[in-house]
């Protein structure tokens, strides 16, 4: 079964980029047909879909968030990355990676917990 | 857009539907997933594909669409206090996820 673990710095300054991977384990990160997302949950508040990337580099981003964000994949480390950049106490939040499939069920990451503050 | 209730509440044993209502057609024209989040811990699938359960998830979770309302409904039979959590239904619009505000169950 796949599993998926987040990991970045868990306190980022106001202004900067905060950036994150999510390493994939039980599956091939290459393999056709997974849509590879972004999901944060600010404390206390509802979950917020950021973005996706999936085949060769497709991406689509939420809207509200498209200016600020970069997703990438590394298929060498089985890896896909976030950054979002210009940071506020806002972006402050828990952020989930998850793997999507039409016709499959959602796997998620635990979460890591990220800090906007000086 | 989708709206869900804020919170429902529901005793032991009994049956519970939590409802998910879209706007401009989204949820009759796209699948829907709903997702359990436990106090403390992360989301995890529940229904996906509308009607489909995940794996490992008892045949006591349940999901429905009813197209001429453009709305879902997430169905729980025999109530556990395992089963006190807050779902989110999820749906697309133009290629992006969309997310319910979430309900929080509580387990009399």
């Amino acid at each position: 079964q796949v599993q998926l673990q987040e990991s970045g710095p868990g306190l980022v300054y106001p202004s900067q980029p905060l950036s994150l991977t999510c390493s994939v384990s039980g599956g091939s990160i290459s393999s056709g047909g997974y849509h590879w997302n972004w999901i944060r949950q600010p404390a206390g508040k509802g979950l917020e879909w950021i973005g996706r990337i999936y085949g060769i580099g497709t991406i689509n981003f939420n809207p509200s968030l498209r200016s600020r964000v970069t997703i990438s994949m590394d298929p060498s480390k089985n890896q896909f990355s976030l950054t979002l950049t210009s940071v506020t106490a806002a972006d402050t939040a828990v952020y989930y990676c998850a793997r999507a499939r039409v016709a499959s069920e959602t796997y998620w990451g635990h979460g890591i917990l990220v800090t906007v503050s000086s | 857009m989708l709206t869900q209730p804020h919170s429902v509440a529901e005793s032991p044993g009994k049956t519970v539907t939590i409802s998910c209502t879209g706007s401009s057609g989204n949820i009759a024209s796209n699948y829907v997933q709903w997702y359990q989040q436990r106090p403390g811990s992360g989301p995890t699938t529940v229904i996906y594909e509308d009607i489909r359960r995940a794996s490992g998830v008892p045949d006591r979770f349940s999901g429905s669409i009813d197209s001429s309302s453009n709305s879902a409904s997430l169905t729980i039979s025999g109530l556990r206090t395992e089963d006190e959590a807050d779902y989110y239904c999820q749906s697309y619009e133009s290629s992006i996820w969309v997310f319910g505000g979430g309900t929080r169950l509580t387990v009399l």
